[in-house]
């Protein structure tokens, strides 16, 4: 069972378009980041949000943390072919069983010039 | 500092020969983490290190697979006996505990034949 479950798994839209990726879970977490990984690269990180109801803005993304701090949510505005890659959630959470940092299972994003 | 950094990016090996991949870390990080990931899936914890300690291990990583930290800084992870199920993409992230960022070298792509 994954700790983290993101949605949808893929995706894949028309340049222009707005989209939206959940990272679910039922346990609470102190912080979640969100990175964007490449074919064939490591994962970059993006951003990190540590109180709940936290938004954060990063050009044409934007990232919520739920207020129970179990959930987040990156949207992304009029997406362009550069946000093409594979989005991860990932963090500790707060009841940890053990020393991992627990990544999500990952939202593929196409974007069709 | 550079940030994480990975050797080799790419390795093809015969099935039942040895591999081993180092990473080096950004140089004030204690703990450093070693993930498999298959294509468009979440990277999959493997091992965790904090300073030169092992202090968890995946259930899923099997006696052929082995890692070291010595003195705390870089560290290596060792396959042995190779099998085409190993084929994946191996990330080494390394975060100071003090804070909950994570960051990742570029990977090494391993292809067993």
């Amino acid at each position: 069972t994954q700790l983290l479950e993101q949605s949808p798994q893929f995706l894949s839209i028309q340049e222009g378009e707005n989209l939206t990726v959940y990272c679910n879970s039922s346990s609470v977490f102190s912080s979640l980041q969100w990175y964007r990984q490449e074919p064939g690269e490591g994962p970059v990180l993006l951003v990190t949000v540590v109180t709940g109801g936290e938004v954060k803005k990063l050009k044409r993304l934007t990232f919520q943390f739920g207020d129970a701090r179990k959930d987040s949510s990156l949207h992304i505005t009029a997406a362009q072919p550069g946000d093409t890659g594979l989005y991860l959630c990932a963090g500790d959470p707060l009841k940890d069983t053990g020393n991992q940092f627990y990544f999500g299972t990952g939202t593929s994003l196409t974007v069709i010039p | 500092d550079t940030g994480v950094s990975q050797n080799p990016r790419h390795k093809i090996t015969k099935r039942g020969q040895n591999v081993t991949f180092r990473c080096d870390p950004i140089s004030e990080h204690n703990r450093l983490y070693w993930y498999r990931q298959t294509l468009g899936q979440g990277p999959e914890f493997l091992t965790y290190f904090q300073n030169e300690a092992q202090l968890e291990k995946s259930r899923l990583l099997s006696d052929r697979f082995s890692a070291e930290r010595p003195k705390g800084s870089f560290s290596t992870l060792e396959i042995q006996r190779t099998e085409q199920g190993d084929s994946a993409m191996y990330l080494c992230a390394s975060r100071d505990s003090l804070y909950p960022e994570a960051f990742f070298g570029q990977g090494t792509r391993l292809t067993v034949v």
